[in-house]
């Protein structure tokens, strides 16, 4: 069953416009999320996290939401640069394990 | 400093041969784990290493061994192939395994198993 979900699986959005994320958890005992983007033929690297004690985290042009009540978490990409087409990966940990999610494709058109 | 390495970059098998995936790393990580994307299925935690002599078991273990005999090694076996461990593999290494400690990937395995 699975415990991260990644609703959808491809988003577009055009250059200099928000791109925005979404993944949904199910297990409250969830302590760390995080964000991956992966290039294909290339291996999954480290975006962005947030620790389950807080509702934000900014990284530059990236900003992760986590809204605990709702077991849900969103990546806002702004703005949105052709080069930040690739698969996003939600992910979440407990204790030494890590849980992903299935990956949302974005592409954002020049 | 190459980071985590994985070799081969791609592998064909018939079902019921073995193999072993190699993974090393150079950055003198404690944690070493493995995980296989499937389409629609995300990454899923095949097996995972606290340290040297310290394995465990992750989300989807069964068919797979590992060994941790070095810090810098982990390697995953399989030891009789099957057509659903036709999968990209890829390994991750991160300082102690903590929440906090960013995961660093390989580039992937791609086994097919016919």
């Amino acid at each position: 069953d699975q415990q991260v979900k990644q609703n959808s699986p491809s988003l577009s959005v055009q250059e200099g416009r928000i791109s925005i994320l979404n993944c949904d958890y199910t297990n409250s005992m969830f302590d760390y999320f995080l964000w991956y983007k992966k290039y294909p033929a290339e291996g999954p690297t480290f975006l962005i996290s947030i620790s389950s004690i807080k509702d934000k985290n900014e990284d530059g042009r990236f900003t992760v939401f986590l809204n605990k009540s709702a077991k849900h978490l969103s990546l806002h990409i702004v703005p949105s640069q052709p080069g930040d087409s690739a698969v996003y990966f939600c992910a979440a940990s407990e204790g030494n394990q890590f849980y992903f999610g299935t990956g949302t494709s974005l592409t954002v058109i020049p | 400093n190459a980071g985590v390495t994985q070799t081969p970059k791609f592998q064909v098998l018939k079902t019921g041969q073995s193999m072993t995936l190699q993974c090393a790393q150079d950055m003198n990580h404690e944690y070493m784990s493995w995980y296989r994307q499937d389409p629609g299925m995300g990454l899923r935690l095949i097996h995972y290493s606290v340290g040297a002599g310290i394995t465990d078991q992750g989300e989807v273990p069964n068919g797979y061994n590992v060994s941790r005999s070095t810090t810098e090694d982990f390697p995953l076996r399989l030891l009789s192939a099957a057509p659903s461990q036709t999968s990209v593999y890829f390994c991750a290494s991160s300082r102690t395994g903590e929440w906090t400690d960013t995961q660093y990937f390989g580039p992937g395995t791609r086994l097919t198993v016919l």
